[in-house]
């Protein structure tokens, strides 16, 4: 799977929106973006995935690049509760081989301050 | 209803004893994981398996063993439990282990080897 870059710490205040950004300068046409988080003591959980256009729903809004080698996540106003580790990973598209196993970086922590 | 189960979610044991972890997912899904995330909150696939074709990470030491008993459970069974072992266990389930499809995490199984 091809590797991703994001920071390594982001700060947000609540009721703001926060835009997570993440380099994947190495994707191949048939991986999918997906992003992931990690409330503290939780297992991940699933935020938003896209292929080429722009995704929304309930939780967050997926932005894409043109040229896909960068993507951001958009919290459209962040809240206390979205304080967490945010991971941008990219996955193959067709099944077999890698059966869609997760392939998590170290991500983003992301802070929100009330 | 809980989607991805996981037992016992904490479990403390000696060093060359054999444990087991069970997990269940009630969503149909035809894909199931487990990840371990080590002291240091790096989570790392060690088994996909799908329709009993076995994925398995080449780093993960032969004393770890999946076993699925129907599609709905896999199990996860160490042998001679090393101090190394201890980590959060989470298991995960997505629909056909595609790259389009969401996983759905447990909750996690805190696993502590004196």
């Amino acid at each position: 799977d091809a590797k991703t870059t994001q920071p390594n710490s982001m700060e947000s205040n609540e009721e703001e929106p926060v835009h997570l950004p993440c380099n994947h300068s190495t994707i191949s046409g048939t991986d999918y973006i997906h992003w992931y988080r990690q409330l503290p003591s939780q297992g991940p959980e699933y935020v938003i995935h896209g292929l080429t256009s722009n995704v929304n729903n309930r939780m967050a809004s997926l932005a894409i690049a043109e040229d896909r080698k960068s993507s951001t996540l958009i919290l459209h106003r962040a809240t206390l509760r979205d304080a967490a580790v945010y991971y941008c990973i990219l996955i193959v598209s067709n099944y077999g081989g890698s059966q869609g196993n997760l392939i998590f970086g170290k991500g983003t922590k992301l802070s929100v301050k009330p | 209803d809980t989607a991805v189960s996981q037992t016992p979610k904490y479990l403390v044991t000696q060093m060359g004893n054999d444990k087991s972890i069970k997990c269940e997912q009630n969503l149909g899904h035809d894909t199931m994981y487990w990840y371990k995330q080590d002291s240091k909150k790096f989570l790392k696939i060690m088994f996909s398996y799908n329709n009993k074709e076995l994925i398995i990470n080449e780093t993960v030491p032969n004393r770890f063993s999946p076993k699925s008993p129907d599609k709905a459970h896999l199990n996860l069974h160490i042998n001679s439990l090393e101090l190394g072992d201890s980590a959060v266990y989470f298991c995960a389930s997505s629909p056909r282990g595609r790259g389009g499809d969401e996983q759905f995490f447990g909750p996690g199984t805190r696993l502590t080897v004196l």
